[in-house]
């Protein structure tokens, strides 16, 4: 059964670098028909898709935070890794990987998911 | 950027209740529409991709519909596991946004 599961300091200053990783268990993410995506979600507010990375390495990110956002993957080790640069208090949210699958006609959605992991931007 | 409008933001309703949230987007998004529920403390949880295909797992008195750029999910009789916060996400053109999200409350 695949599971994902988010790591990385639930403290970050502002001004510095947040980075997180996921880490995937009971399948690969070099498979074929998956993405592997970011999505972020302030204090009781709603979900902002971040940027996701396909099985071959090609990254999505959101038009947002691009000029921040580096998103990568780590086939040896099974995870990909999401850097968001030059942080502020509003970078402060429950950020969670999920599995993007294809499903009928087409189309994509976040099929699995991490529980999330708390990050606070503060100094 | 496509926007997603969820209405309403909020609603109460009893046990057995048939409850219909509406999701609108700002531009033609074909079927590319997915419904997620979300609990407290917890990640969400994908409901119904495509517009109207419910998920293994699901129960069927969730569903799924869909008129140009206007979307539903209803549900048929609500049960106690069905209050949390229901969100609709648009995957038809990056970036993928979602709905603000539509809270399901105990009356």
């Amino acid at each position: 059964q695949l599971q994902l599961q988010e790591a990385g300091p639930g403290l970050v200053k502002p001004s510095e670098t947040l980075s997180l990783t996921c880490n995937v268990s009971g399948g690969s993410i070099s498979s074929i028909n998956y993405y592997w995506g970011w999505i972020r979600q302030p204090p009781g507010k709603g979900l902002e898709w971040i940027g996701s990375i396909s099985h071959s390495g090609t990254t999505y990110y959101n038009p947002s935070l691009k000029s921040r956002l580096t998103i990568f993957e780590d086939t040896s080790k099974n995870d990909f890794s999401l850097n968001l640069g030059s942080v502020t208090a509003a970078d402060t949210a429950v950020y969670y990987c999920a599995r993007h699958s294809m499903f009928r006609f087409g189309v994509g959605a976040f099929d699995i998911w991490g529980q999330g992991t708390v990050v606070t931007v503060s100094s | 950027d496509i926007q997603m409008t969820q209405s309403p933001s909020s609603l109460s309703a009893s046990v057995g209740d048939r409850v219909t949230i509406t999701c609108r987007a700002s531009q033609s998004v074909s079927i590319y529409l997915n419904w997620y529920q979300q609990k407290p403390g917890k990640a969400p949880k994908l409901l119904i991709s495509a517009a109207s295909s419910l998920q293994s797992g699901v129960p069927s008195r969730f569903s799924g519909g869909e008129s140009g750029t206007d979307f539903t999910l209803t549900i048929s009789s609500l049960q106690p596991e069905d209050f949390a916060i229901y969100y609709c996400q648009q995957s038809y053109s990056i970036p993928w946004t979602f709905g603000q999200g539509t809270r399901v409350e105990i009356k």
